[in-house]
């Protein structure tokens, strides 16, 4: 069990690029999550895919941000023309169907200058 | 709609004293119940549960919490605090019971202190 992992760790950009960031689950979990956290603030739910589909979006989820998961394996979040109030950890979690615990990763810490 | 209220943003005990960090959740599903714990510029890591059954949950690292159904409370406990137990704590209730989503609902968390 080598756990939940996401790269990069750090992103570091400038107001108006665009990242990805990747999410590779627990690989027999077909439960992927994200979430934001801002800074002294509990996780937020953003997104939830259950194989390759995307079941639910919180409407924190702007138009900017889109989130895949082909195949039903690892997951990538995109925002596209970054704002500073973007600067956040993501995180990514995953379950398998019949647990209702979820394994987080360490997550990527986003800053926008 | 679920929600979850942690009171006490900042709690700070003296090592070897009881740890209690207090937890209340709306729900109008029976409720999932979690507490996870946080180390700077980690991810979050599961303490314990409540699902069904028995009320008081043990989870690792010698916390328990106990699920109060009429006062609508997951309180965390520790006997006996030690520094390592400093870190940001969250509790969270899933929303299992009605969607299946299974998506957690997290509190604003509270950040323990250990003093030596």
């Amino acid at each position: 069990d080598t756990g939940v992992s996401q790269n990069p760790r750090h992103k570091i950009t400038k107001r108006g690029q665009n990242v990805t960031f990747r999410c590779d689950p627990i690989s027999e979990h077909n439960r992927l999550y994200w979430y934001r956290q801002t800074l002294g603030q509990g996780p937020e739910f953003l997104t939830y895919f259950q194989n390759e589909a995307q079941l639910e979006k919180s409407r924190l989820l702007s138009d900017r941000f889109s989130a895949e998961r082909p195949k039903g394996s690892f997951s990538t979040l995109e925002i596209q023309r970054t704002e500073q109030g973007d600067s956040a950890m993501y995180l990514c979690a995953s379950r398998e169907g019949v647990q209702n615990e979820q394994f987080f990763g360490p997550g990527t810490r986003l800053t926008v200058l | 709609a679920q929600s979850v209220t942690q009171l006490g943003s900042h709690v700070s005990v003296s090592e070897g004293a009881l740890v209690l960090l207090r937890c209340n959740y709306s729900s109008s599903v029976p409720p999932y119940l979690f507490w996870y714990v946080q180390y700077p510029n980690q991810g979050l890591q599961l303490l314990l549960k409540y699902t069904t059954g028995a009320t008081l949950v043990k989870g690792i690292n010698g916390f328990e919490a106990e699920f109060k159904k009429s006062e609508t409370s997951f309180h965390l406990t520790k006997p006996s605090a030690h520094m390592s137990d400093a870190a940001e704590y969250f509790c969270a209730v899933s929303d299992l019971g009605s969607s299946n989503t299974g998506k957690l609902i997290f509190g604003q968390g509270t950040t323990l202190q250990v003093k030596p």
